[in-house]
């Protein structure tokens, strides 16, 4: 049980580049997030699935947009990167029992120059 | 408007003590769920605990402990007994509905750094 996997760990990007940030989970949860990090601010939510096929935007959504793939996979795309855009980027799923605290996976940590 | 104030950005504790994290929260919703996260220096964020907000007695998960006051709208962190794997940044968060799913609001963080 892997729970939640994103993929690449760390990516370099120059400005105007577009990239895909991956994220799986096994948990068999219908809902996921991806969020960003950035120093003294927290994190704060760029666009959730609430289940298979259905995408919405968060907090901070612009410059990105997201795929549900199927109800393992969420995607994170950046069509042409900024500087702005420099963060590490958590992606995360949500248990639908107890308490619905939500899973993190590792995290991406992107630089774009 | 922000909703989770984390006013400590940085702590300092002796190992074997406790320390306190405070967090308070703005919301007018009657329902509504507060979390601690932590995330050590390797980056993943760890779920410790929650309080929901119609839950009568303190949440408490083996050395951590949560100090709900409701009417002031806070939900401190309790460390006892501090080590030194203690060390990283702790989050305070709230679960709030969002169309028809939850989100979460976070705090900016502190960091603790436990001593020797």
């Amino acid at each position: 049980n892997a729970g939640v996997t994103q993929t690449p760990k760390f990516q370099v990007l120059k400005t105007g580049q577009s990239m895909t940030l991956q994220c799986a989970q096994d948990m068999n949860h219908n809902s996921m997030y991806w969020y960003r990090q950035d120093p003294g601010m927290g994190l704060r939510l760029i666009y959730y699935s609430a289940s298979e096929g259905t995408t919405d935007k968060g907090e901070v959504p612009n410059g990105y947009n997201v795929s549900r793939l199927n109800k393992r996979e969420f995607s994170l795309r950046l069509e042409s990167a900024a500087p702005s855009q420099t963060s590490v980027y958590f992606c995360a799923s949500r248990n639908h029992r107890g308490v619905y605290e939500q899973y993190f996976g590792p995290g991406t940590r992107l630089t774009v120059t | 408007a922000q909703k989770i104030t984390q006013t400590q950005p940085g702590m300092f504790v002796q190992e074997k003590e406790a320390v306190t994290l405070d967090c308070t929260y703005d919301t007018s919703d009657p329902s509504y769920g507060l979390f601690w996260y932590k995330q050590p220096s390797s980056g993943e964020m760890i779920f410790l605990i929650y309080q929901g907000s119609y839950d009568q007695q303190n949440a408490t998960e083996g050395r951590y402990s949560l100090n709900f006051q409701k009417a002031r709208k806070s939900a401190n962190l309790v460390i006892s007994a501090s080590q030194l794997g203690d060390s990283a940044m702790y989050f305070c968060a709230m679960r709030e509905p969002m169309g028809n799913d939850y989100k979460l609001s976070f705090g900016a963080g502190t960091t603790v750094t436990v001593r020797a």
